[in-house]
């Protein structure tokens, strides 16, 4: 166990709906990563917070957003979702900006019909 | 950006023999580079990682080198054991955006008995 947690562990849903995932990270982390892993795209990066402020952005799609709260925890929004949406998403955390040790949840499957 | 190339896409080795995974990277400021290891339906987990201005660092059995001339990095798993059997990714990021990792599209390793 990582000590980060992610809810809800799956997602079943139809097409041009909206979602939201939540990750809480590890005691004491101030950074906030989200990840897509799917099949054919691999692990990919959309976007880091670091206390409260956004830090980095990936190729993460307008209909996509994030936001990190005063608590630390996080939320990933995907809307008007798709069928190439359905992927496996990591939150992770780090104690500082990046560079370090990132500790995964275990991820929410979203499978988009 | 950053792209980040992972060779092979699969390995299998018999128990006791080495593994090495290479990867290539684009971007020359680049300056971090993890590799993390994701079991079968499990979260990734960072099992080394080098810097820039080290060219190799080993943990017991694994070690990673690092050409920053030549622009890749090696993953090597020395007296492979079955439980070594998983998916391999390695990253890369720069300093100006350390926690934006691009990941290479993952090795999976199968170790037999």
């Amino acid at each position: 166990d990582s000590g980060v947690t992610q809810t809800p562990k799956h997602l079943i849903t139809a097409t041009g709906q909206r979602v939201t995932l939540r990750c809480s990270p590890r005691s004491g982390d101030l950074s906030v990563y989200w990840y897509q892993q799917s099949l054919d795209q691999g692990l990919q990066f959309l976007i880091q917070y670091y206390n409260g402020e956004e830090r980095a952005k990936g190729n993460i799609l307008e209909r996509f957003s994030a936001q990190q709260f005063p608590d630390l925890h996080s939320e990933l929004n995907l809307s008007s979702l798709e069928l190439g949406d359905s992927a496996l998403y990591f939150c992770a955390s780090s104690v500082g900006t990046g560079g370090e040790t990132q500790y995964f949840g275990p991820g929410t499957r979203l499978l988009v019909l | 950006g950053e792209n980040v190339e992972q060779h092979p896409s699969t390995l299998s080795v018999q128990e006791g023999d080495s593994a090495v995974i290479k990867c290539t990277y684009s971007d020359s400021a680049s300056n971090y580079f993890p590799w993390y290891k994701q079991e079968l339906g499990k979260r990734p987990q960072l099992i080394i990682d080098i810097r820039s201005n080290v060219g190799e660092k080993k943990d017991q059995r694994i070690a990673v080198t690092l050409n920053k001339t030549a622009k890749h990095f090696s993953l090597h798993i020395t007296e492979t054991q079955p439980e070594d059997s998983a998916v391999y990714f390695c990253a890369a990021s720069r300093g100006d955006s350390w926690g934006k990792l691009q990941f290479g599209a993952g090795t999976q390793v199968v170790v037999t008995p």
